[in-house]
């Protein structure tokens, strides 16, 4: 069971909008800032987003993110079949004096 | 560019022990909070240990606490995480990650643990 909960699965259609949700406390998403990683099949999670809505080099502006207390979201506009991927989001936890991350969701371009 | 490379991974039997590495390159190693992180086959990511700027303080999940140390070498660059006592649920690809932003990963090493 993961500290930050997620839905295990998202889709959409390619040009679509989704949204990916990641449910924390206050011992995490609550005091300190959200990142983001993409996990294409087959690779290593790449960074996202950090600091809640910052693009890591590279990352199209199609790419968003957002916090609001202890909840936190990406989401993703102009949906493309090379966004399907594991999505994981993570936080450090004042709690557990480590870093937290969420089960991972993954998204399907359908 | 903004690099983390990780190594040292391999097949060690129950019991053993391993020292894996990760070399940083691309900013200020000694600016940053390192960790690493880890992902056994078909599963999610679970962190493992962080360890601040200088090196004096650490942190470990409970699954590895006692087991594993991580250190560092500024003037070298590199982190690494010694692993004793290692068991089968410690395989996983292990992944070196800097800390603040904006993050860098590595493309991680396997560690498989099995007779």
């Amino acid at each position: 069971q993961s500290v930050l909960t997620q839905p295990p699965s998202a889709s959409g259609t390619p040009g679509q909008r989704v949204t990916i949700s990641c449910s924390g406390s206050s011992s995490n998403i609550g005091r300190h800032t959200v990142d983001w990683y993409q996990q294409p099949p087959g690779t290593a999670p790449k960074p996202l987003m950090y600091g809640n809505n910052q693009r890591s080099s590279g990352v199209p502006d199609r790419f968003s993110g957002s916090k609001s207390g202890t909840s936190a979201s990406l989401a993703i506009s102009g949906l493309q079949s090379e966004d399907e991927a594991d999505y994981y989001c993570g936080a450090w936890d004042d709690n557990l004096n480590g870093w937290v991350f969420g089960g991972g969701t993954t998204l399907t371009v359908l | 560019e903004v690099q983390v490379v990780e190594s040292g991974g391999g097949l060690i039997q129950p019991g053993g022990s391993l020292r894996i590495s990760c070399a940083a390159s691309g900013f200020t190693f000694s600016g940053y909070w390192m960790h690493w992180a880890r992902q056994a086959p078909g599963k999610g990511l679970v962190w493992v240990s962080s360890i601040n700027n200088d090196g004096s303080r650490a942190t470990y999940a409970d699954s590895v606490k006692g087991r594993f140390t991580i250190s560092r070498d500024n003037a070298k660059n590199t982190l690494y995480l010694q692993m004793n006592s290692l068991r089968a649920e410690d395989t996983a690809v292990y992944f070196c990650a800097k800390g603040g932003g904006p993050p860098a990963w590595g493309q991680g090493t396997m560690v498989t643990v099995s007779p």
